[in-house]
């Protein structure tokens, strides 16, 4: 099976700030590496699918990069609805693992 | 708009068997692999299983391979995941979400659920 790990597990931030996020495969995944935001008590949400393409209807302040096992999620100019819980997922061989997730919250 | 509504979640005893469902709308129903996707109250996300669109490939994560089976109902516009031999630690919210594509790998789920509770008591 292949690993995830995210970094940090959490972080607080203020608004306008900009955030990366990591995410570590444990074997080469080529770009098959999806992001996801999910806020308390809701369904998880797409932000960025095959590494770096955007979900439609998703904020341009998002942006992913990476290929093989390093990966990063960016958000620049953070709003205060970003707030929430990111997770990544590898989606190049089953299991399709996730990642153990990073909180963001405000400082 | 697709749509995605699961339903069957419940409180059942530990080796016990429930049956969640999940009908979707606003899109082709059987062009599209469907997963699974699990929830620990307070943890994070686990995929659980995935069915390839016309229910030629399915896979399961180990930890309940053998107990639960996922299989789809195109007609209905229906998937579902038959778990057995409930166990306290399947507690969790089960999401169902649907692939970008027809078959498991390289996908991405988009969108979710709103997901159903299912609790196990010992």
């Amino acid at each position: 099976d292949i690993q995830m790990t995210q970094s940090p597990s959490s972080l607080s931030a203020s608004v306008g700030d900009r955030v990366t996020i990591a995410c570590r495969t444990s074997q080469s995944i080529s770009s098959y590496l999806n992001w996801y935001q999910q806020k308390p008590g809701k369904a998880p949400n797409l932000l960025i699918y095959t590494a770096s393409n955007l979900r439609s209807g998703v904020p341009s302040r998002f942006s992913g990069s990476g290929y093989g096992t390093d990966f990063t999620l960016t958000i620049s100019n953070l709003q205060p609805e970003d707030f929430a819980t990111y997770y990544c997922q590898q989606s190049f061989s089953t299991p399709f693992t996730f990642g153990p997730g990073t909180k963001v919250d405000i400082k | 708009e697709v749509q995605l509504v699961e339903s069957g979640g419940g409180l059942v005893q530990a080796g016990g068997s429930l049956r969640l469902s999940c009908e979707v709308s606003g899109f082709t129903f059987s062009s599209f692999a469907m997963s699974w996707v699990r929830q620990a109250p307070g943890k994070g996300l686990e995929w659980v299983s995935v069915i390839s669109g016309s229910s030629t490939y399915t896979y399961y994560a180990d930890s309940v391979k053998g107990r639960f089976t996922v299989f789809r109902d195109d007609s209905k516009n229906t998937l579902y995941l038959q778990m057995t031999s409930l166990r306290v630690e399947d507690t969790a919210i089960y999401y169902c979400a649907k692939d970008s594509g027809k078959y498991p790998t390289y996908n991405w789920f988009d969108p979710w659920g709103q997901g159903t509770l299912v609790t196990v008591s010992s």
